[in-house]
């Protein structure tokens, strides 16, 4: 069965670094892109950047360019989500979401159950 | 793209016909996808290419539309799909999603 398995629950506080994660099951990982959306509590869905693990290619988002750091480590079938100096306003559910489609026009067909991630002082 | 959907909140009762708008601030041709998402859950892919619906969704659930202007029918309402439905649009990078409508049981 494919899945994707997120890391778990993270409380932090404001200045902390950060990095979550999420592993994928039943697929070849390397061979697909993997996404990470924000949502914000009680809000909607944020693309927020995309991965191939295959190569690493990497986007984000302009709204995030910046403000994160997406990598992954495609023999461990891992993608990951990295703050370097968390805000309050980081707060949020991440999902990582598997796109689907051709030319960067991509839906989400498959995601985790999300890392619930709190930056609070 | 901005992605503007009404009404926020639809309170139904089970066996209703209920429908879904979805409103692109520029054309997306048919690369309009819904979610739905229930609570502490992830979203779920429902339809994708305007129209085409997922396996594992019954066939009450359909999308229609294209260009600017997208709906989501649920043709009789059921418990399970008390939910919150988002629609996306992926014609640009990158895709954006409308701020959902509530389904609640009215």
């Amino acid at each position: 069965e494919e899945q994707l398995a997120q890391s778990r629950a993270e409380v932090k506080k404001p200045g902390d670094s950060l990095m979550i994660s999420c592993q994928g099951y039943g697929y070849t990982f390397s061979s697909y892109w993997i996404a990470w959306v924000r949502q914000m509590p009680g809000k909607g869905l944020e693309w927020i950047g995309v991965i191939y693990p295959g190569d690493s290619d990497t986007r984000y988002s302009p709204s995030f360019q910046g403000q994160v750091t997406i990598s992954a480590d495609k023999s461990s079938n891992i993608a990951y989500l990295q703050w370097s100096s968390l805000k309050a306003s980081d707060s949020a559910m991440y999902f990582c979401a598997r796109p689907m489609g051709v030319e960067s026009k991509w839906y989400f067909d498959l995601w985790g159950r999300g890392t619930p991630v709190i930056v609070s002082s | 793209i901005l992605m503007t959907q009404s009404p926020a909140t639809l309170s139904v009762s089970p066996g209703e016909r209920v429908t879904l708008s979805c409103r692109a601030s520029q054309s997306v041709s048919n690369n309009l996808a819904w979610y739905q998402q229930k609570p502490g859950q992830a979203p779920r892919l429902l339809i994708y290419r305007a129209s085409a619906r997922v396996a594992g969704f019954p066939a009450r659930f359909s999308g229609s539309g294209s260009g600017t202007e997208f709906s989501l029918t649920i043709s009789s309402l059921q418990a399970e799909d008390f939910a919150v439905y988002y629609c996306q649009q992926y014609n640009n990078w990158p895709g954006t999603f409308g701020q959902g409508t509530q389904v609640e049981i009215k």
